[in-house]
């Protein structure tokens, strides 16, 4: 039961294009959503969240859109920088369960120079 | 400000054996979080805790694993009897937890179990 979805498994973009990783989820629950990047070899490190009562948050070249109806969201990155190329991994919770953290299955970038 | 902590960062183990790995949180948090990535594949949950509690296992195999957090030392995952579909990357993660709306986990770098 994969409630946290990633379908596209690669990306590939030219450097300073965007790029748009998308998430989809199934749980209507799901209040609080967090993108992390992943390095080989290292733990995923903490990018964005969006809070469910926003439906959109920027920092930097990072935003993240989330659209409710749709049960969607998606990082967009602008300019995509060669330092981008990792796997993404969208996380869900809901703040009112157990707090546990569902995560998708990762998109891997790669910004080409 | 040390951050998550895992060890070993590779362990080997062969069939019918035990496998232990070690996560010590970051300073002040309380907050324990287990996942496993295999190959190709996703973070998938396994366990939450807090000190001295499970606070939701519902992603851990009912047999040969089991997860603590002892009111000292380090979160333990063990893994009894290990088979090769075990080999996986697993990370820990940990938070405040405050339940905070805003609250992220923060991970290691993962203990690498090959089974032989």
């Amino acid at each position: 039961d994969q409630q946290v979805k990633q379908n596209s498994p690669s990306l590939s973009v030219q450097e300073g294009r965007i790029s748009i990783l998308n998430c989809d989820y199934t749980n209507s629950m799901f209040d609080y959503f967090l993108w992390y990047k992943k390095y080989p070899a290292e733990g995923p490190t903490f990018l964005i969240s969006i809070s469910s009562i926003k439906d959109k948050n920027e920092d930097g070249r990072f935003t993240v859109f989330l659209n409710k109806s749709a049960k969607h969201l998606s990082l967009h990155i602008v300019p995509s920088q060669p330092g981008d190329s990792a796997v993404y991994f969208c996380a869900a919770t809901y703040t009112s369960g157990t707090y546990k953290y569902i995560f998708g299955t990762g998109t891997r970038l790669k910004v080409l120079a | 400000n040390a951050g998550v902590m895992q060890n070993p960062r590779h362990l080997v183990r062969r069939r019918g054996q035990e496998a232990r790995l070690r996560c010590s949180p970051m300073k002040g948090h309380s907050h324990v979080y287990w996942y496993r990535q295999l190959p190709e594949e996703g973070l998938k949950f396994m366990v939450y805790l807090q000190k001295e509690n499970i606070i939701d296992e519902s992603g851990m195999p009912k047999e040969r694993f089991s997860a603590e957090f002892p009111k000292e030392g380090p979160s333990i995952l063990r893994i009894q009897q290990v088979v090769r579909g075990d080999s996986a990357a697993y990370f820990c993660a940990s938070s405040p937890g405050h339940r905070a709306t805003n609250e992220k986990l923060f991970f290691g770098s993962g203990t690498q179990l090959s089974v032989l």
